[in-house]
C-alpha cells in the first residue's frame, strides 16, 4: 500500500521557523517532493530530494531519511506570504507514480 | 514553467452527462498524471500515463477513464458524470527524476 502522512494544519508566528514533517510508506522510492499551493491556485514546486540529507534553498530547506521514510520541510524567517498548504509528494516505481499527501494548512500570524 | 493547458477551466454539467477534461503540454514531457483535489483530501491520484498509449489507475480511478494517443495530449473522460464527481482537476507533467508541473485546474460541477 501507500502512504503519505502530514500534520493537516499548522500556525506560526511571522519572522519565525517553522518545521513541516511528512512520512511515507510506498511501493517504489524514486525521490520526495514539496509543493507550495496557495488557496484557489495550482501547486508550485518548491523542492526535490533523492538522497539522504538537507537541500538547502533560500529560506526553504527540505530533509529526507530514505531509511525512516521521513522528510521535513524547513521554513526560516516566516512571512505573511508563506501562509499556504504544504504538499509532500512521493514520486516511485518503473512507471514513476506520484502520489501526494494531504496537505499541510500553514497559517502565519503577524 | 512548463507549457500545460487545461481546457476547460470551468464547467458545469448535468449528472449522467459524459465530460471530457483536456490537458494539453508543449515540453515533450513522458509522464502525465491526472489528480481531483477536495476539501480534507488533498491531490488524490485519478489515472496517469508513462508514455503514449501506456496508463495506469491511481487511487480513486472508478468512473473514470483516460486516453493519450500522442505525447502532448491527455484527456480524462467522466463517463457518466455524479455529482461526487464535482471537484477542482489537476494534470500535471514531468520529464522523470525532476518536478511535475501543473496545470491551473478545472473546476468541474456536476449538477
Amino acid at each position: 500500500g501507500q502512504n503519505i502522512d502530514q500534520p493537516t494544519e499548522m500556525t506560526a508566528t511571522e519572522g519565525a521557523i517553522v518545521q513541516i514533517n511528512c512520512t511515507y510508506q510506498t511501493s517504489g522510492f524514486n525521490g520526495l517532493f514539496w509543493y507550495q499551493q496557495h488557496a484557489g491556485e495550482a501547486p508550485t514546486f518548491l523542492s526535490y530530494n533523492v538522497l539522504d540529507g538537507l537541500e538547502e534553498k533560500g529560506r526553504f530547506s527540505s530533509f529526507l531519511s530514505r531509511s525512516k521514510g521521513y522528510s521535513y520541510l524547513l521554513l526560516k524567517e516566516l512571512q505573511m506570504k508563506d501562509s499556504a498548504s504544504y504538499l509532500c509528494a512521493v514520486g516511485g516505481g518503473a512507471t514513476n507514480k506520484l502520489i501526494f499527501g494531504t496537505g499541510t494548512l500553514l497559517a502565519v500570524q503577524p | 514553467d512548463a507549457g500545460i493547458t487545461q481546457s476547460p477551466r470551468h464547467k458545469v454539467t448535468e449528472t449522467g452527462t459524459p465530460v471530457t477534461l483536456r490537458c494539453h503540454q508543449t515540453e515533450n514531457h513522458r509522464y502525465m498524471y491526472w489528480y481531483r483535489q477536495d476539501p480534507g483530501h488533498g491531490l488524490r491520484l485519478i489515472h496517469y500515463s508513462y508514455g503514449v498509449k501506456d496508463t495506469d489507475k491511481g487511487e480513486v480511478s472508478d468512473g473514470y477513464s483516460v486516453s493519450r494517443s500522442k505525447t502532448e495530449d491527455f484527456l480524462l473522460t467522466l463517463e457518466s458524470a455524479t455529482s461526487s464527481q464535482t471537484s477542482v482537476y489537476f494534470c500535471a507533467t514531468q520529464t522523470g527524476e525532476t518536478e511535475a508541473f501543473f496545470g491551473q485546474g478545472t473546476r468541474l460541477t456536476v449538477v
